[in-house]
């Protein structure tokens, strides 16, 4: 199993330019999260996914998109980027129940110019 | 919000030592988790403790939780230098399993 696989690893936009960040999980698991890390702070949950064709707004929401139209897939859109969008993109996955361990992909570096 | 604090921010030790971070948190939780990123990787899920739960272990590491002063600390027992890495603690307080990160520790372990 590849586990939790993010695409790009690396990305550089300029302002206002669009993309789509992907992540895949082979896991089969309900919850999909997206989470960006700036220097010196921990994780900030960007949106969520409890199951495909659901999403939810987490800490941080604003100026990202996303969609979950197939289970195994989640996707982080930046309609027009911006400076302060310039972070590692991380996601992650889990199963359903109590124990809730996620399980990360190795992050995207993003840089907005 | 950041949830968990850890402490402290940074911590230098000898290879052979043992390393201890601490972990404080706001609200009630349902469990506590502890997760290592080594530079430039992601996060990997090291132990969880359930809140009705005092100690843990696993290898080389400890976990406990004092959840009436919504605390935990993390004790890496004979570190190496393969242990230099990021420490964060999370926290899973409601629905959805949604974790709250908290800044991290970073380990050095020297050799």
């Amino acid at each position: 199993n590849a586990g939790v696989t993010q695409t790009p690893k690396f990305r550089v936009l300029k302002t206002g330019q669009s993309m789509t960040l992907l992540c895949a999980q082979d896991m089969n698991h309900e919850y999909m999260y997206w989470y960006r890390q700036d220097p010196g702070m921990g994780l900030r949950l960007i949106h969520y996914s409890v199951g495909e064709g659901t999403t939810a707004k987490g800490e941080v929401p604003d100026g990202y998109n996303v969609s979950r139209l197939k289970k195994q897939n989640f996707l982080l859109g930046l309609e027009s980027a911006a400076p302060s969008q310039t972070s590692v993109y991380f996601c992650a996955s889990n199963s359903r129940g109590y124990s809730s361990t996620q399980y990360f992909g190795p992050g995207t570096r993003l840089t907005v110019l | 919000s950041q949830q968990g604090e850890e402490d402290p921010q940074a911590l230098s030790i000898q290879e052979g030592e043992n390393a201890t971070m601490n972990c404080s948190y706001k609200t009630s939780i349902n469990n506590l988790q502890w997760y290592r990123q080594n530079s430039g990787r992601g996060l990997v899920h090291l132990i969880l403790i359930r809140s009705n739960e005092r100690e843990k272990h696993s290898g080389r590491l400890r976990v406990t939780l004092d959840t009436s002063k919504k605390s935990s600390s993390l004790l890496i027992t004979a570190s190496r230098a393969a242990d230099t890495a990021s420490y964060f603690c999370a926290t899973d307080a409601g629905r959805g399993n949604k974790l709250v990160f908290g800044a991290g520790t970073i380990l050095r372990v020297k050799s």
